[in-house]
């Protein structure tokens, strides 16, 4: 079964600095998709960025970059030079086999502080 | 282009109440699925509609939950008689065939 581990519940650093947060999966399938989403203190889902695993090189979009490691199941997210708008929780998530709907991980609550 | 609605923004009812929360995806999405956040917890998969039908509802947790989605395009969500362990935020997304899931802001839902 599909299975998203998000193993840090809470980061907290301080405005500039670099964070990361990590995201290791577990699936059976040899073609999948992996997912990122921001949930802002609003409320809503935001979709951040879906990676295909047959490409496994780093994404990078403005502050925001993804290193994504098959060999090790890892799909992790940075932000770089942190600012408190980035403060929300973050979740990794991976499709279900043969199946439209999303399996997530517990996900990370970030904090930002100025 | 208006995104997924979900209506209300929060509830709070009492235990043995019903509760009826409102999908609304964007125009022209034929999936549409609702997950939620118990606790702090994961969000969690409960079904999944294709135009009015129901493809995949292995999520749901119990008979108490009723999904609808009359004419393919809203959706609503009853639970009834809520319980305690049914509070938490429930979401709705929508997306094309083969394309991204597009989440609503969430519904909380309180019981107490």
């Amino acid at each position: 079964a599909q299975k998203v581990t998000q193993a840090q519940t809470e980061i907290s650093v301080v405005e500039k600095e670099d964070v990361t947060l990590d995201c290791v999966y577990e699936t059976r399938d040899t073609t999948y998709y992996l997912f990122w989403y921001k949930q802002p203190p609003s409320g809503e889902l935001v979709f951040l960025i879906r990676r295909n695993s047959f490409d496994e090189q780093n994404e990078i979009s403005g502050r925001y970059s993804w290193n994504f490691q098959k060999s090790t199941s890892s799909f992790n997210f940075t932000i770089t030079a942190s600012q408190v708008v980035d403060s929300a929780v973050y979740f990794c998530a991976l499709p279900a086999p043969g199946a439209q709907k999303l399996v997530f991980g517990q996900g990370t609550r970030l904090t930002i502080n100025p | 282009e208006a995104g997924v609605t979900q209506f209300p923004s929060h509830s709070v009812i009492e235990k043995g109440q019903t509760v009826t929360l409102r999908c609304d995806p964007i125009s022209g999405h034929d999936n549409l699925y609702w997950y939620r956040r118990v606790m702090g917890k994961e969000i969690k998969f409960l079904l999944h509609f294709v135009k009015e039908s129901k493809q995949d509802e292995s999520g749901m947790p119990n008979n108490r939950f009723l999904a609808e989605r009359t004419g393919g395009t809203y959706s609503t969500l009853k639970v009834q008689p809520a319980e305690l362990e049914d509070s938490g935020v429930y979401f709705c997304a929508s997306s094309h065939f083969g394309q991204g899931k597009y989440f609503g802001p969430g519904t909380r839902l309180t019981v107490t």
